[in-house]
């Protein structure tokens, strides 16, 4: 059963760049069925999708972010990345990776890392 | 991108009821395409129901989704004690904000 892990730091400060990395356990990042992907939680809100990268790179940011996030892919360590630049408070969440699978119905989150709670604080 | 609309915000019921959650889309949705989870405090969601009314793998059949369209529907038959929680629908990129089921 493939899991995931988030690792970065849980405090960033105003106007500077998040960076988190997920690793994959239990199953390959380079599977054809899947891509990989950032959903953020603020305190007492629903997820929101940030975006999603496959094995070969191909990536789909949200719009609302996109001039924002650059987010990476590395086969050969079963990682892939995170960056989210000019933070604010308004970024404050809890931070998910997860698997998206795009084959059975649409795009399926089937499985979420434990996330990691990133606040944006001078 | 779809707006999915989720009511009520919170629900209050007791253990053995049924549960009736609602979601709606500002668009027709593709195929149906439309998946609910089940989110714990402190824990992430999880996939309850995927292509509108599959049950994804070990969830319990008292779980049931139905709809087409733009109008979606979760139903728990018989509510248990594990699931009181919060419940999201999804589709795509788009996540409802959620309905909160509390114990009444």
């Amino acid at each position: 059963q493939v899991q995931l892990q988030e690792a970065g730091p849980g405090l960033v400060k105003p106007s500077e760049t998040l960076s988190l990395t997920c690793t994959v356990s239990g199953g390959s990042i380079s599977s054809t069925n899947y891509f990989w992907a950032w959903i953020r939680q603020p305190p007492g809100k629903g997820p929101e999708w940030i975006g999603s990268i496959n094995y070969r790179g191909t990536k789909f940011y949200r719009s609302s972010l996109e001039s924002r996030v650059t987010i990476s892919v590395d086969t050969s360590k079963n990682q892939f990345s995170l960056r989210l630049k000019s933070m604010t408070t308004a970024d404050t969440s809890v931070y998910y990776c997860g698997r998206l699978d795009v084959v059975t119905a649409g795009s399926l989150f089937d499985s979420w890392g434990q996330g990691t709670l990133v606040t944006v604080s001078s | 991108e779809v707006v999915l609309t989720q009511s009520p915000g919170t629900l209050s019921l007791s253990p053995g009821e049924r549960a009736t959650l609602s979601c709606r889309a500002d668009q027709n949705l593709f195929s149906n395409y439309l998946a609910w989870y089940q989110q714990k405090p402190g824990r992430a969601p999880s996939l309850l129901i995927y292509g509108a009314s599959s049950r994804a793998t070990g969830i319990p059949d008292r779980f049931s989704g139905s709809g087409s369209g733009t109008d979606f529907t979760l139903t728990i038959s018989r509510l248990e004690p594990e699931d009181f929680a919060v419940y999201y629908c999804q589709y795509y990129g788009s996540f409802g904000q959620g309905t909160k089921l509390e114990i009444e």
